[in-house]
């Protein structure tokens, strides 16, 4: 079975501080990870994946997340927010290549940034 | 050029009407999607469609009912609408190629069933 867990619901920061947003998964199968980002009122902007290749995967603005199987978590993380980050995170899980694979979204983690 | 596109942004209706939510996709995907979020922003997969046939189909009333007239279209059609409906729905779309299957979203639909 799969799951994912995102540990903090809402995380604040102030701007110009690193951002950790936790994410910890399970699955049967050799997963495919990703995190999203939804800003308010929009639709859901895919920020990076892990399918496999390099645990470390570089997305876009600036975010970056480590695959730990050890650990099974896929946390994101950013070394200087942003105002423009504040937004909804999203971890994603999907196990298996298929079309049918099931796709797991996390719970969200809210981002905000303080000035 | 939009990806993803959904019709219409916003619909407010009574219950008990009937509502269609079309979504189009210009990206040659083989797989639609429909997702509904909540107003805890919880997100949860409806249904998904490969080459114009259902492979997933969560538990959701039979009072939706999806259809895929070809590869880049997946509407969403809602039968006696109710107060629970109202939700966001996103439609997405990907190629499941290997590990290339990231989903691109629409920008959503916001219904409200009064």
């Amino acid at each position: 079975a799969q799951s994912v867990t995102q540990l903090d619901s809402h995380v604040s920061v102030s701007e110009g501080t690193p951002v950790l947003l936790r994410c910890n998964y399970s699955s049967s199968y050799s997963p495919s990870l990703f995190w999203y980002v939804q800003h308010p009122n929009k639709g859901l902007q895919l920020l990076l994946k892990y399918t496999s290749a390099a645990t470390l995967v570089k997305g876009i603005n600036g975010f970056e997340a480590e695959f730990k199987k050890s650990e099974t978590s896929f946390h994101l993380t950013k070394p200087s927010a942003h105002m423009s980050d504040a937004a909804e995170y999203f971890c994603v899980v999907r196990a298996g290549y298929s079309s049918a694979s099931k796709i797991i979204f996390g719970s969200g983690t809210r981002l905000s940034i303080r000035p | 050029d939009t990806a993803v596109s959904q019709t219409p942004k916003y619909l407010v209706t009574q219950m008990g009407n009937d509502k269609s939510i079309k979504c189009e996709q210009n990206l040659g995907h083989d797989t639609m999607y429909w997702y509904k979020q909540d107003s805890k922003k919880f997100l949860k997969i409806m249904f998904s469609y490969n080459n114009k046939e259902l492979i997933i189909n969560e538990t959701v009333p039979n009072r939706f009912s999806p259809k895929s007239p070809d590869k880049a279209h997946l509407n969403l059609h809602i039968n006696s609408l109710e107060l629970g409906d109202s939700a966001v729905y996103f439609c997405a779309s990907s190629q499941v190629r290997g590990t290339y299957n990231e989903q691109f979203f629409g920008p959503g639909t916001r219904l409200t069933v009064l």
